[in-house]
């Protein structure tokens, strides 16, 4: 069946980076995304990538995937304050417009 | 401004007394869908619509009702609420292409005494 995983919680210095791991099981997974939720408001999307690629890269973010483990991180670089949110990672079919979303990763950025 | 609009933002009723949360979007997409966001489960889809009159249930749809009457509408029906249905809710909006970037609305939290 399809799931998404993800801890719950993740603290790091300002300034250090960050990495938000996540585990799903459909392999037949066509793009795999990065929202954030910032406290009291809706999710936005960060990055997303499609399953033939292993890396993205955009200004502070890196996502990589690895399909044979069905592994997806997000790295942010020099973490700021105002990256403190919850993060989710999310999967979507070819075969369904349906998106599958983990329980999200909770950021705290110490200053 | 591209946007996804719901309303009421909070809301705290009794058990029973039927609401309805509206969505709205303006960026003309076919889909939507409705989630419910709660602590330690994530978002879960409640239904979503693929189009004009084109409703189906997601994972948890129990207690919902939808319909979607105009493009750009899809409100949310509780027709007789109850305390389980205590949660922070979602509208969200999409065109049906490959990526499938999702737009969300601000979030509606419900509370059911």
């Amino acid at each position: 069946g399809e799931d998404v995983e993800q801890s719950l919680f993740l603290s790091v210095r300002e300034g250090d980076s960050s990495v938000i791991n996540c585990t799903y099981t459909d392999s037949s997974s066509t793009y795999l995304y990065w929202y954030k939720q910032e406290p009291g408001a809706g999710l936005q999307l960060l990055t997303y990538i499609f399953s033939n690629m292993d890396m993205k890269q955009d200004q502070r973010l890196t996502v990589l995937l690895n399909k044979k483990d069905k592994h997806l991180s997000l790295r942010i670089a020099d973490t700021q304050t105002g990256d403190s949110a919850i993060y989710f990672c999310a999967e979507s079919m070819d075969s369904s417009y349906k998106l599958i979303f983990g329980s999200g990763t909770r950021l705290l950025v110490r200053p | 401004e591209a946007q996804v609009t719901q309303n009421p933002r909070y809301l705290i009723t009794v058990t029973g007394k039927k609401l309805t949360v509206t969505c709205s979007q303006n960026m003309n997409h076919e889909y939507m869908s409705w989630y419910r966001q709660d602590p330690g489960l994530g978002l879960r889809q409640i239904y979503y619509s693929m189009n004009v009159e084109v409703t189906d249930k997601g994972d948890v749809p129990e207690g919902y009702k939808v319909s979607r009457k105009e493009k750009r509408n899809f409100p949310l029906i509780l027709e007789s609420p109850s305390p389980n249905q205590t949660s922070l809710y979602f509208c969200a909006s999409r065109k049906l292409d490959r990526t499938g970037e999702l737009f969300f609305g601000e979030g509606s939290r419900l509370t059911v005494l």
